[in-house]
């Protein structure tokens, strides 16, 4: 079974901290993304990585960035937190889409600034 | 851009009642479809994936069609229990991308 793990469930940070979310996935995937979801908002992509040190923006990525230097690896760094950036943040990994390869989420992080 | 749609935002059933979950999207150039189940406070847990050239998979009491034409995909979940209330997703995959519908809530009642 493919394995995504997050480091904390929850979190609680200060606003003007720096924060880093990471994420571990264990099924060798080139593919990694970060998802925030809100209420009434659903689930919106803030960054994905397709290859080691390779990065594209999504859908909102305003106020963070990210790092992959090794393929298992992805973090989500909130750069100066902020009390707008309180939300549940999702990692997942996948294959290639092209070889019908799905999604595979971690728990999630649920994170609050303070 | 595109827009994925879930109708209806929730539903209660009693149990042994054959669910029907509906999902439309906007853009048809989709490689893949995928069927979620989201339990309150937690990830997602994915159930079905449909590529764009099939026209449905099943798994176990789960059946997810897909009409790349029409913009549709539907999720039957047959004789449903209580375990099954969840929040259900659909998510179309453009290129590397996901594109989330808003979810049906299912409760279902014993």
């Amino acid at each position: 079974d493919v394995k995504v793990t997050q480091s904390s469930r929850y979190l609680v940070k200060r606003t003007g901290e720096k924060v880093f979310l990471e994420c571990v996935q264990d099924m060798d995937h080139e593919n990694m993304f970060w998802y925030r979801q809100d209420p009434g908002l659903g689930l919106r992509l803030i960054y994905f990585s397709y290859d080691v040190k390779m990065k594209e923006k999504g859908d909102i990525p305003e106020g963070y960035s990210v790092s992959r230097e090794k393929k298992e690896r992805f973090s989500l760094i909130l750069e100066s937190a902020s009390t707008n950036q309180t939300s549940m943040y999702l990692c997942a990994s996948s294959g290639a889409p092209q070889e019908a390869q799905p999604q595979h989420f971690g728990d999630g992080t649920r994170l609050s600034i303070l | 851009k595109q827009e994925v749609t879930q109708i209806p935002a929730a539903l209660s059933v009693p149990e042994g009642e054959n669910l029907v979950l509906n999902c439309s999207f906007t853009d048809s150039a989709i490689y893949n479809l995928q069927w979620f189940r989201q339990d309150p406070g937690k990830g997602l847990t994915s159930l079905l994936l449909i590529q764009s050239s099939q026209r449905e998979q099943t798994s176990g009491r789960l059946n997810a069609s897909l009409d790349k034409s029409s913009g549709r995909s539907t999720l039957y979940i047959a004789a449903s229990q209580p375990g099954d209330s969840a929040t259900y997703l659909c998510a179309v995959i453009n290129d590397y991308k996901l594109s989330f519908g808003a979810g049906t809530t299912v409760t279902v009642r014993a």
